[in-house]
């Protein structure tokens, strides 16, 4: 079955440090897809990437960039200059080819705060 | 554009009382639907998913039920809450065909006292 683990519970860092967030993920499907969402205090989560197992290129969006590596099964996500505004709970979620529906499997989810 | 639409944003209920939250999405036809509940910590668990109309799958046992008694409509239900049945309930929807990501609705924050 598949498994997504963020070890990080909770980071802070003072504003315009860079953060960087683990994800590690278990499937035996040879074809899957990562995300990682933000959940800002109000609730509501936001997408924020997705990435298809089959393309490892690095991803770069304003500050934030995402870090695929298939050999060592990691999605690593880094806010570089963090801001005020970055403090949210990040997950990362897992989708395999093979599950019916587009279900999605989320990490514990990494709580940020950054501190002016 | 495509917009999901999720309430009440906020509910308290005594135990042992029925339960209907409702979710609509606009703007798409024929979406996979979901169910997720946060319990108290972060974790999100896949509760219901539904691929079409009256098509509901459980992901877990549990005291809630769920329906889609229309294409853009998804309802979560329970005939009597449990105090285990407090936590923020997120509908969400994701596009039908290929793999694609799922929007969020902004939550239902349940309290059963």
């Amino acid at each position: 079955a598949q498994k997504v683990t963020q070890a990080q519970t909770e980071i802070s860092v003072v504003e315009k440090e860079d953060v960087t967030l683990d994800c590690v993920y278990e499937t035996r499907d040879t074809t899957y897809y990562l995300f990682w969402y933000k959940q800002p205090p109000s609730g509501e989560l936001v997408f924020l990437i997705r990435r298809n197992s089959f393309d490892e290129q690095n991803e770069i969006s304003g500050r934030y960039s995402w870090n695929f590596q298939k050999s060592t099964s990691s999605f690593n996500f880094t806010i570089t200059a963090s801001q005020v505004v970055d403090s949210a709970v990040y997950f990362c979620a897992l989708s395999e080819d093979k599950a019916a529906g587009n279900k999605l499997t989320f990490g514990g989810g990494t709580r940020v705060l950054v501190k002016p | 554009s495509q917009t999901i639409h999720q309430w009440p944003a906020t509910l308290v209920q005594p135990v042992g009382s029925p339960l209907s939250l409702e979710c609509t999405v606009e703007g798409t036809s024929n979406p996979n639907l979901y169910w997720y509940r946060q319990a108290a910590g972060r974790g999100l668990q896949l509760l219901f998913y539904s691929v079409g109309i009256g098509q509901i799958s459980s992901e877990v046992p549990q005291n809630l039920s769920a329906s889609r008694p229309q294409d853009r409509q998804f309802i979560l239900s329970s005939k009597k809450l449990l105090l285990s049945d407090s936590g923020f309930y997120l509908c969400a929807w994701s596009a039908d065909t290929g793999r694609t990501e799922a929007f969020f609705g902004q939550g239902t924050r349940l309290t059963v006292v």
